[in-house]
């Protein structure tokens, strides 16, 4: 697509449900990113892929978040057993990879979560 | 997590005005970038910074990176009502794996026509 495209844009969600957010990066870039935006913060860095693989999960807040991306592509981000602390817009950006590393990352609208 | 300091919080201006924000950072980064983000929108790029000392403009737009690699300012001379947005700086380490932005919390800029 002709850019970074993240479905839904708008989730509720009751308190302890599972909820899955995807990202469509922009075709042909290998790297990936997740952030957490909560209201009147900055983006927080979540999770990086390089291709297929989590380069970088540190960002993760415990471990009831998880991501993936099988075929280098698509990702998805799962919150399991969500907890009102989990609504924030969550942002996905893709770049691509160079010999010089990663160029500019450019942002997908974002998912806003909502956990009532 | 980490979040760069950034100043001022707020700004309210006329039209035609110019605007000053800054952020500050207690470690190191080696490239330097402001973002505007729109509501609803995600972060757009503005003005990347790569060497300490580096003056950037992009238009009406002009970014230093500081010499001590521990800050960052943007200017926007004669502002427009379009300025109006979030506007945040990023510090970055490239290099290996780490390629993950820090954010600081963002200047809210409201222009008056």
């Amino acid at each position: 697509g002709a850019g970074v495209s993240q479905t839904p844009s708008n989730k509720v969600t009751e308190k302890g449900k599972y909820v899955e957010l995807r990202c469509d990066p922009i075709s042909g870039h290998t790297a990936l990113y997740w952030y957490r935006q909560s209201l009147g913060q900055g983006p927080e860095f979540l999770i990086y892929f390089q291709g297929t693989g989590a380069a970088d999960d540190s960002g993760l807040p415990n471990d009831r978040f998880f991501a993936v991306r099988p075929e280098g592509s698509v990702s998805t981000l799962k919150i399991q057993r969500t907890e009102r602390g989990d609504s924030a817009v969550y942002l996905c950006a893709s770049s691509q990879t160079g010999p010089r590393g990663n160029t500019e990352a450019f942002f997908g609208q974002g998912t806003r979560l909502t956990v009532v | 997590g980490q979040q760069l300091n950034q100043s001022p919080q707020s700004m309210f201006i006329q039209e035609g005005e110019d605007v000053s924000m800054n952020c500050t950072s207690s470690s190191i980064f080696n490239t330097w970038l402001w973002y505007k983000q729109d509501p609803g929108e995600g972060p757009v790029l503005l003005i990347a910074l790569y060497k300490a000392g580096e003056l950037t403009s992009n238009g009406r737009l002009t970014a230093q990176f500081g010499i001590t690699r521990k800050d960052s300012f943007l200017n926007i001379s004669a502002s427009i009502p379009s300025d109006v947005g979030i506007y945040f700086c990023a510090g970055q380490n490239s290099g290996g794996s780490n390629y993950k932005l820090t954010f600081g919390k963002g200047t809210l800029l409201t222009v008056n026509p």
